[in-house]
Formats: C-alpha cells, sequence, structure tokens
C-alpha cells in the first residue's frame, strides 16, 4: 500500500516571499502521479498541480513549482511570491498510473498561513 | 461552464439512517470520485466511476455505495449510518480520470449523524 507523509502541520509565511511545503511517499510503483491540492478555509478544493513520475522536469504552474526527487520519494510544493490567498490547507497526493488510476492517497495536509 | 455542484450542501441524519447524496460534474466529463474528509482520518478515496461502472474503490464498508447515470451525474449512498460517517463528502469530476490535469471538485456535503 502507498503511504504519504506531510511531515509539516502548519507553516507560516510572510507575504511575497518563498515557502516550501514537503511531502514525501512510499512506493513500489514505477509509474505514477503526484498532486498538490489546495483547500482554502470553507472553499473548495483545487488542484494547484501535477507531476507525472516518468517526466525528470519539475512540474511549473505559474507561482507554483515542485521538486520531485524520485529516488528519494520526495515531492515538495514551492510557492513563490506569497499571496494572502494562498492562505489554505495543501494536500500531497499519490495516484498509481494504471487501470486503478483513480484511487488516491493523499497526506494529513499542511496548514499554510500567509501572514501580511 | 457550470462548475461542480453537490446537494445538499448539509444533512443531519441519526444512526441508523440511510442517506443518499448527489453530485453533478462539469459538463462532458465522465468520471467522478467520491472522498470522506474528515478531522481524524483525514482525507480518503470512497469511489471512481467512469460512464456509468464504477472503476475504483476505496477501503470502505459495503455500507457506502455509489452509482452514476448516463448524463455522468452520480449518487453516494450510506446505509446504517454511523457517528463515525460524519464528514465532509467531497465529489470531483474529471474528463477521463483522476490523473487528469483537469480535476474540479464541489463544495461538499456536510453529513453530521447525531
Amino acid at each position: 500500500a502507498q503511504t504519504v507523509t506531510q511531515s509539516q502541520p502548519e507553516m507560516s509565511v510572510q507575504e511575497a516571499e518563498t515557502v516550501t511545503l514537503s511531502c514525501t511517499y512510499d512506493t513500489s510503483e514505477n509509474n505514477y502521479y503526484l498532486f498538490w491540492y489546495k483547500q482554502p478555509p470553507s472553499r473548495q478544493m483545487i488542484l494547484v498541480i501535477r507531476q507525472e513520475a516518468y517526466k525528470q522536469q519539475n512540474a511549473t504552474e505559474n507561482r507554483f513549482s515542485v521538486n520531485f526527487q524520485k529516488a528519494a520519494k520526495s515531492f515538495s510544493l514551492k510557492i513563490s511570491d506569497s499571496q494572502l490567498g494562498d492562505t489554505a490547507m495543501y494536500f500531497c497526493a499519490f495516484m498509481k498510473a494504471n487501470t486503478n488510476a483513480g484511487k488516491s492517497t493523499f497526506g494529513d495536509g499542511t496548514t499554510l498561513t500567509v501572514k501580511p | 461552464k457550470a462548475g461542480v455542484t453537490q446537494t445538499p450542501r448539509y444533512l443531519i441524519k441519526t444512526r441508523g439512517q440511510q442517506v443518499t447524496l448527489s453530485c453533478s460534474p462539469i459538463s462532458g466529463h465522465r468520471s467522478v470520485s467520491w472522498y470522506q474528509q474528515t478531522p481524524g482520518q483525514g482525507l480518503q478515496f470512497l469511489f471512481e466511476y467512469f460512464s456509468e461502472t464504477q472503476r475504483n474503490k476505496g477501503n470502505f464498508p459495503g455500507r457506502f455505495s455509489g452509482r452514476q447515470f448516463s448524463n455522468s451525474r452520480s449518487e453516494m449512498n450510506v446505509s446504517t449510518l454511523e457517528l463515525g460517517d460524519s464528514a465532509l463528502y467531497l465529489c470531483a469530476s474529471s474528463p477521463y480520470g483522476l490523473w487528469d490535469n483537469e480535476q474540479f471538485f464541489g463544495p461538499g456535503t456536510r453529513l453530521t449523524v447525531l
């Protein structure tokens, strides 16, 4: 079974600064997907970024980028130029890349607070 | 496009009752997945439906079931409710599956079991 660990339950960052959220996972699979999701307070979950394990290039979406280290089974999220709207709980998730690829495993989440 | 909608938004039931939650995906999306979110267990995958067929299932008891209709709308049912079923139930839709880079979540249904 796959496990996803987010070792930082809470983090804070000053507006406009950069913050990195950590995620490690355990799997024997070679092909899989990794995701970061954002859940703002009392608002809907949003997919932030996706990484395909077969791609060596780290995924980037505007101010959000990942550092994917396949051998180390590490998948961290970097948020640059943090904004107040980035305040949310962030979940890291793993999904196998096969016909059972709808079955996700989530970490416990990191609550990020962006301070003005 | 309209977003993912879930009804009802809030629900209060008593132990032993059953409940049905509904999820309407974004038009054109064929995959609908359901999740349970609780403070104690976090986010857990329930099941995924694609073209009216359950394609994946998480580790939940048989009291949790679902279905998908030809218009891709999905329902999940929980029978014989237990206190521990109190949770936020989320659904998400995507065109082909939740490996898509295009995934959208609904606002959730908050279920309270008394």
